[in-house]
């Protein structure tokens, strides 16, 4: 059975920095690129980031390009997500999915606020 | 990144059967087709087809996807209480290389 874990959300205060993990198991990890949705309140989903199954490419919405950076340990099965300089925008609950979004975690929730 | 059009919101009765439709481009779902996803509201989001129709295993075949030209639907027929969900579609946009996400589409079961 496919499960996805994320950890590592919280409160942070505008500018500051939050480090997002997903565990993954079930599944042959460096195999599948890997995702990261967020949904912010009130709001629909939010494509994030994407890296392909060996973290060779990744991609970025205009929305956290140049300030979160997406990247994974195959040998830990775990995806990352490096959010810096947030802003309260940024606010929402962050999934990780297994392409093509087939397997989604619980999601972690990112506050933003003083 | 301009998303893909869904309507905001769509009310079926029970047992009868919603279309729901995401319009894109030529880069996006007029490419590789568009992935529809159900979300219940503190659940996480679950795939129902992706590439068109292509149904994850077990998924129901009550949820049934196509395309024609650059706009995606979902079909879904014998409506139950348990159908009413938000539903996105999302696309692999060739030309900008993202993801797109429609703003969703709020179905109601009457």
């Amino acid at each position: 059975e496919v499960q996805l874990l994320e950890s590592g959300g919280g409160l942070v205060q505008p500018g500051g920095s939050l480090r997002l993990s997903c565990a993954a198991s079930g599944f042959t990890f460096s195999n599948y690129a890997m995702t990261w949705v967020r949904q912010a309140p009130g709001k629909g989903l939010e494509w994030v980031s994407t890296t392909s199954h060996t973290g060779g490419s990744t991609y970025y919405a205009d929305s956290v390009k140049g300030r979160f950076t997406i990247s994974r340990d195959n040998p830990k099965n775990t995806l990352y997500m490096q959010m810096n300089s947030l802003r309260a925008e940024d606010t929402a609950v962050y999934y990780c999915a297994k392409s093509p979004f087939d397997s989604w975690g619980q999601g972690t929730l990112v506050t933003v606020s003083s | 990144q301009a998303g893909l059009t869904q309507p905001p919101s769509v009310s079926k009765a029970l047992r009868q059967t919603a279309t729901l439709t995401c319009a894109g481009n030529s880069n996006n779902v007029g490419n590789q087709g568009a992935a529809w996803l159900q979300h219940h509201q503190g659940h996480p989001p679950k795939l129902l087809s992706y590439r068109n129709n292509t149904r994850p295993s077990g998924m129901s075949k009550r949820f049934s996807a196509s395309r024609s030209g650059t706009t995606a639907s979902l079909t879904i027929t014998g409506l139950q209480p348990e159908d009413e969900a938000d539903y996105y579609c999302s696309a692999w946009d060739s030309s900008l290389s993202v993801w797109v996400f429609g703003g969703g589409t709020k179905l109601t079961v009457l």
